[in-house]
């Protein structure tokens, strides 16, 4: 049972346009989310995060939205640049010890030139 | 900057070996964690530890075990090495929940194969 959800395995797209992931989840239990980005051979490197108490948290040229009533939240990128093409994960935490972390299947971004 | 460190890169070992992987993190960060990555099924929570021989099963401790004697390290054994166990293994760790919501950071991770 999946708890964690990212649908699109893949997305592609242009230089200097918006991307945009989504994931979805199911626990409502989830109090905490991030976004991580992995390059391959390489570990995931924290990218943003958002506490269940906000719809938006902003940091540079990615923001993270959350809409708890529909348990999505997605990952905006604007402007895309070539250096954003990696899987993306994203992951949520509920309240309880050590903050143990459940993750999505990953998407992978390719920001054509 | 935190670091994280796990001591091999790429390993390969036999069927029915017993393995070790090694993890440090330099930071003082209470919390640490296992996982597994495999294609289409993201990142798996195998044990963690949230202090110096504490541990607990994540969600496929089937067919490994940790230590943690020091707070700075983390080790996970595979007792007896099978070929479903090639994946990419990953470290990480975090502080405690009571110092506020905290992302967790990783390692570079171990590519192990078993033949």
């Amino acid at each position: 049972d999946q708890q964690v959800k990212q649908n699109s395995p893949s997305l592609s797209v242009q230089e200097g346009r918006i991307s945009i992931l989504n994931c979805d989840y199911t626990n409502s239990m989830f109090d905490y989310f991030l976004w991580y980005k992995k390059y391959p051979a390489e570990g995931p490197t924290f990218l943003i995060s958002i506490s269940s108490i906000k719809d938006k948290n902003e940091d540079g040229r990615f923001t993270v939205f959350l809409n708890k009533s529909a348990k999505h939240l997605s990952l905006h990128i604007v402007p895309s640049q070539p250096g954003d093409s990696a899987v993306y994960f994203c992951a949520a935490s509920a309240k309880g010890s050590a903050r143990q972390l459940t993750f999505g299947s990953g998407t992978q971004l390719t920001v054509l030139p | 900057d935190v670091k994280v460190t796990q001591s091999s890169r790429y390993l390969v070992k036999r069927t029915g070996e017993k393995v070790f992987l090694e993890c440090v993190q330099d930071m003082d960060h209470e919390n640490m964690f296992w996982y597994r990555q495999d294609p289409g099924l993201g990142l798996r929570l195998i044990y963690f530890s949230y202090d110096v021989k504490m541990k607990e099963k994540g969600d496929i401790p089937e067919g490994y075990s940790v230590s943690r004697e020091k707070k700075e390290r983390f080790s996970l054994i595979l007792e007896s090495a099978s070929t479903n166990q090639t994946s990419m293994y990953l470290c990480a760790s975090s502080l405690p929940r009571g110092g506020g919501n905290q992302p967790q950071h990783f390692g570079d991770g171990t590519r192990l194969s078993i033949l």
